[in-house]
């Protein structure tokens, strides 16, 4: 059984640029949260995505968007870039909207 | 708005030590409750967790927890911990049924050898 897994690793990125993480779900899961963890504090909840429709955000701008695709992989876009969106980005899946979920690797991003 | 405290940012023990960190949530409604770990270079993992029936949960690794309602607490307990537990470990709550994660801001934990 595939964890959940994130890319890129790492990336480095201008203030006022975009940017697209990518996440593919634990197999069998339908759900797929992301979250941004600042340096030093708990991940905070972006947004959740349950086959392929936004199930809920967190207080996050417009700016940062979100994609499923048919086989529950996902993708967070974020525009116009700020230097606080420098954080570590998780993934995690689910069985369904409510269940316990399972974090990647995490993408951490630099905004210079 | 619905908050996950942790008390203790950073905790050092000897190996050993028996160990408990705390965890409080705000009061919102019935509540799903974790403990995440977070080992060095590595990712979240889930280390156990409560949805309902008996208040004393055990989790992985010897790790237990116990939901006390009127205290909206649900620390987290190890009888003897390892150099291995060296880690910082997350509280975290969905309140009413929801979908998202409330994290606390973390306990760093150090075993010394």
């Amino acid at each position: 059984e595939t964890g959940v897994t994130q890319s890129p690793t790492h990336l480095i990125k201008t203030r006022g640029q975009q940017v697209t993480l990518r996440c593919s779900s634990q197999s069998g899961h339908n759900t797929v949260s992301w979250y941004q963890q600042a340096l030093g504090q708990g991940p905070q909840f972006i947004f959740q995505y349950y086959r392929e429709e936004e199930n809920g955000r967190g207080n996050f701008p417009p700016r940062f968007s979100g994609l499923q695709f048919p086989n529950y992989s996902s993708e967070l876009n974020v525009n116009a870039l700020e230097l606080d969106d420098s954080a570590l980005y998780l993934c995690a899946s689910s069985w369904t909207k409510g269940g316990e979920q399972y974090f990647g690797p995490g993408t951490r991003l630099t905004v210079t | 708005a619905q908050s996950v405290s942790q008390h203790n940012h950073h905790v050092i023990l000897s190996e050993a030590a028996s160990l408990e960190l705390g965890c409080n949530y705000s009061y919102g409604g019935t509540v799903n409750l974790f403990w995440y770990v977070q080992y060095p270079g590595q990712h979240l993992q889930l280390l156990l967790k409560y949805f309902s029936g008996d208040p004393l949960v055990k989790g992985i690794k010897g790790f237990e927890a116990e939901f006390i309602k009127s205290k909206f607490s649900f620390n987290l307990r190890k009888p003897s911990v390892q150099w291995s537990d060296t880690a910082e470990y997350f509280c975290a709550v969905i309140y009413n049924a929801g979908n998202m994660l409330t994290f606390g801001g973390g306990t760093r934990l150090m075993v010394k050898p």
